[in-house]
């Protein structure tokens, strides 16, 4: 059974501070896909990286993939208020029956305070 | 082009009672996953249909079952259901089993009584 911690499950900051969510697992993933979920709707993808130790970036949203392919990271620039929602990391699985399901975190609920 | 749509939005059910959801999944999609997710958790994998195949399953009980149409679109089936069913079911959509993204619906919150 593939598991992925995501640390912190909660985050309250000020408008404009910086902040990093960590997804850290014993197993490879194929990808890292993270997620942010509004209240009532369904997750949304915001980025995909496939390749270890690839970065992404997207506006103030910087995406990291571990080398090992086992662990990421999602580092937001100056947060604002429009920001707060619950973050998702999923991993996809790498091989055979596995590859492509999702294995989520537990989540990280952020809320950035005007 | 669309996205997904799944119905209904809400149900209410009784202990013991079937329930079936359903999901039309984005056009282009030939693969369809379902996740159960429990309030503050994170969604949890029931079982993902490529091609009209079942192609994967989670740690489900047999109770939980699915089909995947010609046109891809998709159905949840729970049989004899349990008050610890009650959660929001997502059916999410994807090209070739999900590696590189998928589009989810806005789920269907099942409650129990």
């Amino acid at each position: 059974t593939q598991l992925l911690e995501q640390s912190p499950q909660f985050l309250s900051i000020q408008e404009g501070e910086n902040l990093t969510v960590y997804c850290n697992s014993s197993s490879v993933f194929s990808s890292l896909q993270w997620y942010r979920q509004e209240p009532g709707e369904g997750p949304v993808l915001l980025v995909t990286v496939v390749t270890g130790g690839e970065v992404k970036k997207l506006k103030r949203l910087t995406f990291q993939f571990g080398d090992a392919r086992k662990d990421s990271s999602l580092h937001i620039t100056a947060a604002q208020p429009g920001d707060t929602g619950l973050y998702l990391c999923a991993g996809a699985g790498a091989g055979g029956t596995s590859y492509g399901k999702l294995t989520f975190g537990q989540g990280t609920i952020l809320t950035v305070h005007p | 082009e669309t996205g997904v749509t799944q119905s209904p939005t809400h149900l209410i059910k009784t202990r013991g009672q079937q329930v079936t959801l359903r999901c039309s999944s984005q056009s282009g999609h030939n693969t369809v996953s379902w996740y159960q997710q429990a309030l503050g958790q994170g969604p949890q994998f029931i079982f993902q249909y490529y091609r009209e195949e079942e192609n994967g399953r989670g740690n489900f009980p047999p109770r939980f079952s699915g089909l995947q149409f010609p046109n891809y679109s998709s159905e949840l089936n729970v049989n004899a259901l349990e008050l610890d069913d009650s959660a929001l079911y997502l059916c999410a959509s994807s090209r070739d089993r999900g590696n590189y993204g998928y589009t989810f619906g806005s789920g269907t919150r099942l409650t129990v009584v």
